[in-house]
């Protein structure tokens, strides 16, 4: 069966200071990879995508994630947080074309000025 | 990424009674979900809504208890009926659009007393 991990319920970070939040997934095959945020209040926006080619994929607001086959790993990373970020972050994975989505529990980003 | 609205954004419903949930889309879209958020917790599909078809729906979710209409491209409903406290939840509408990606609709956010 397929699943998707966020290991840490939060993270916490100073503003300007780097953020990751770590995911990581279990499936057979090569996986579609999804990281999406919840501001408060408000419904998900997805923020970037992996699904073949380069392992680094760049997203919106300044977000990038690495693909990483050998650990089954794709973190979300920015090198200078905002107190803006603060929010929820989920990761999500596709099995293959066709397939339903996957959530992670998500993890709650707090940045602190 | 395709503009989606739902209405109502939110609402207080008593026990025993049925709400139904519009996702209006601003293209034309083949596939759309329906995803519930309980207080706390991750997204977990309910249904999957086709034009032209029935809705196919996740383990544990019923037909009876969550209708879905989705008369042309660009729209769609979930009703939630009979609702008890434990369907107070978040309810979200998605459309996959582009290589596998769902974009998401802000939410109803639904309390059940």
């Amino acid at each position: 069966a397929q699943s998707v991990a966020q290991p840490e319920d939060q993270v916490n970070v100073a503003e300007g200071n780097p953020l990751t939040v770590k995911c990581t997934y279990s499936v057979s095959g090569n996986p579609y990879l999804f990281w999406y945020v919840q501001y408060p209040n408000r419904g998900l926006q997805f923020l970037l995508k992996y699904i073949t080619g380069d392992n680094l994929v760049k997203g919106s607001y300044g977000f990038e994630a690495e693909f990483n086959k050998s650990q089954t790993s794709f973190h979300l990373k920015k090198p200078s947080a905002l107190v803006s970020d603060s929010a929820l972050y989920f990761c999500s994975m596709i099995k293959a074309a066709g397939n339903k989505l996957t959530f992670g529990g998500g993890t709650r980003v707090l940045v602190k000025p | 990424s395709a503009v989606i609205s739902q209405k109502p954004s939110r609402d207080i419903c008593q026990r025993g009674t049925s709400l139904t949930i519009q996702c209006q889309v601003d293209s034309q879209v083949t596939m759309m979900f329906w995803y519930r958020q309980q207080p706390g917790q991750s997204l977990t599909l309910i249904a999957t809504a086709n034009q032209g078809s029935e809705a196919t729906y996740e383990s544990g979710f019923v037909i009876d208890k969550f209708p879905i209409s989705r008369p042309n491209l660009t729209f769609s409903t979930l009703t939630v009926s009979n609702m008890s406290p434990e369907d107070s939840s978040i309810y979200l509408c998605s459309v996959e659009q582009g290589a596998e990606t769902q974009y998401f609709g802000p939410g109803t956010r639904l309390l059940v007393l």
